[in-house]
């Protein structure tokens, strides 16, 4: 059974630099084709993907977040980390870490229940 | 980036009724297309993979269609506990989800 839980701060303030933390189980980040992705969810809007990072490292991210994003993985820990930098009130959301499928067909197939942060000074 | 749109952003339904929303691409994404069902306060979960394939232990009354730059979910018997927001989802490149459709029961 797959399970991921996201972990991080609750509150941020504008400009400092969120770190959130996605400690999973049920699968290994060292198996061809899987991944773990980072999604956010504004409160009443639409979920936005952020980025993605693979069994071989590669990462990819969203092109207009790239610039303050890194994700990273601890293969022996189990956790992939996202970093983003100069936050804003506008990046107020509920993140999800969640699995991608190892098909051909990326998708989420597990997911996180989700931390809420809050920008505010 | 891929823009994705969907429609309608929103739709009230009875139950037992058929239910179809549509997602557009602004450019091919071949079959990399994947639909989720968010109920409010949750997590998403998937539905349809590859534009068409069932997820395991989705009920068959849900169901895809569609390559290329046109989608569709459709819900063949609207059941009450098919509530929700109702999300699709490009994973061809740079992956992006579309705005959402909520759907209501009457």
């Amino acid at each position: 059974q797959i399970t991921l839980r996201e972990s991080g701060p609750t509150l941020v303030k504008p400009t400092q630099t969120l770190t959130l933390t996605c400690t999973f189980s049920g699968f290994s980040l060292t198996t061809t084709g899987v991944g773990v992705g980072w999604i956010r969810q504004p409160p009443g809007k639409a979920l936005e993907w952020l980025a993605n990072i693979y069994w071989d490292d590669d990462q990819r991210y969203k092109p207009s977040l790239s610039s303050r994003l890194t994700i990273t993985k601890d293969t022996s820990q189990n956790q992939v980390v996202l970093t983003m930098r100069d936050v804003d009130l506008v990046d107020t959301a509920t993140y999800y870490c969640a699995h991608r499928s190892p098909y051909d067909v990326g998708f989420f197939d597990s997911w996180g229940q989700g931390v809420l942060v809050t920008v505010s000074s | 980036d891929i823009q994705v749109t969907q429609s309608p952003s929103s739709l009230s339904a009875s139950v037992g009724d058929r239910v179809t929303i549509s997602c557009r691409t602004s450019q091919s994404v071949d079959n990399y297309l994947n639909w989720y069902q968010q109920i409010p306060g949750k997590a998403p979960t998937v539905l349809i993979y590859a534009a068409s394939t069932l997820q395991s232990g989705v009920p068959s009354r849900f169901s895809g269609s569609g390559s290329g730059t046109d989608f569709t979910l459709t819900i063949s018997s609207l059941q009450p506990e098919d509530f929700g927001t109702y999300y699709c989802h490009q994973s061809y490149t740079d992956w992006s989800f579309g705005q959402g459709t909520k759907v209501e029961i009457k």
